[in-house]
């Protein structure tokens, strides 16, 4: 089966760090870039970033830029998803989705998502 | 950078009838990089729609999308129970994605 898994959320005071994890399984990990997508509590979806299948390339929202860092291990199959200098708007629910571009770069595996919540 | 804008905010429908929604994009969008989404409370985001208007595995062929340029539409034909949600446009242009604010579609 198909899936990603996130871990790694929690609660977090203003100016910390966390790192986010998502497991893949079921599929060719480095055969496809990856993507972390926020929700923050009762609102839409916000791209965060996206990495590359090898991993050489990294995008990332002017809302994170120079604070969230994107990694993965092919290896592991495993995504990253380094946050630091956190604030109080980076509170949401954190999913990885798997990007294919042969389906004009649609997101088609989405992990059940992972929270990070602001402590203060 | 792109802006999505989706109408209506809110579509207020019964079980059996047929859902146009929309989405528009503040320039064009190049090669279709338009995607249609659905979640549903609780849940991940589900892709529908790539393309502008390929249905994604699994999909029921309920589900429909048209458009190009900056106009695109979702069509949900005859709305079934399990329909009810928030659904979602989103682009893809130069390595960065954009998703559209979301229409809820309710049980009226």
């Amino acid at each position: 089966e198909v899936q990603v898994l996130e871990s790694g959320g929690g609660l977090v005071q203003p100016g910390g760090s966390l790192r986010l994890s998502c497991a893949a399984s079921g599929f060719t990990f480095n055969n496809y870039g990856m993507s972390w997508v926020r929700q923050a509590p009762g609102k839409g979806l916000e791209w965060v970033s996206t990495i590359s299948g090898g991993g050489a390339n990294t995008y990332y929202a002017d809302s994170v830029k120079g604070r969230f860092t994107i990694s993965r291990d092919n290896s592991k199959n495993t995504l990253y998803l380094q946050m630091n200098s956190l604030r109080a708007e980076d509170t949401a629910v954190y999913y990885c989705a798997k990007v294919v571009v042969r389906l004009a770069y649609g997101m088609d595996v989405w992990g059940q998502g992972t929270t990070v919540s602001d402590s203060s | 950078e792109i802006v999505l804008t989706q109408s209506p905010g809110t579509l207020s429908l019964s079980p059996g009838e047929r859902a146009t929604l929309s989405c528009r994009a503040s320039q064009s969008v190049g090669s279709n990089y338009l995607a249609w989404y659905q979640q549903k409370p609780g849940q991940a985001p589900r892709l529908l729609i790539y393309g502008a208007s390929s249905r994604a595995t699994g999909i029921p062929d309920r589900f429909s999308g048209s458009g190009s340029g900056t106009d695109f539409t979702l069509t949900i034909s005859r709305l079934e129970p399990e329909d009810f949600a928030v659904y979602y446009c989103q682009h893809y242009d130069n390595s960065r994605f954009t998703f559209g604010p979301g229409t809820k579609v309710d049980i009226k």
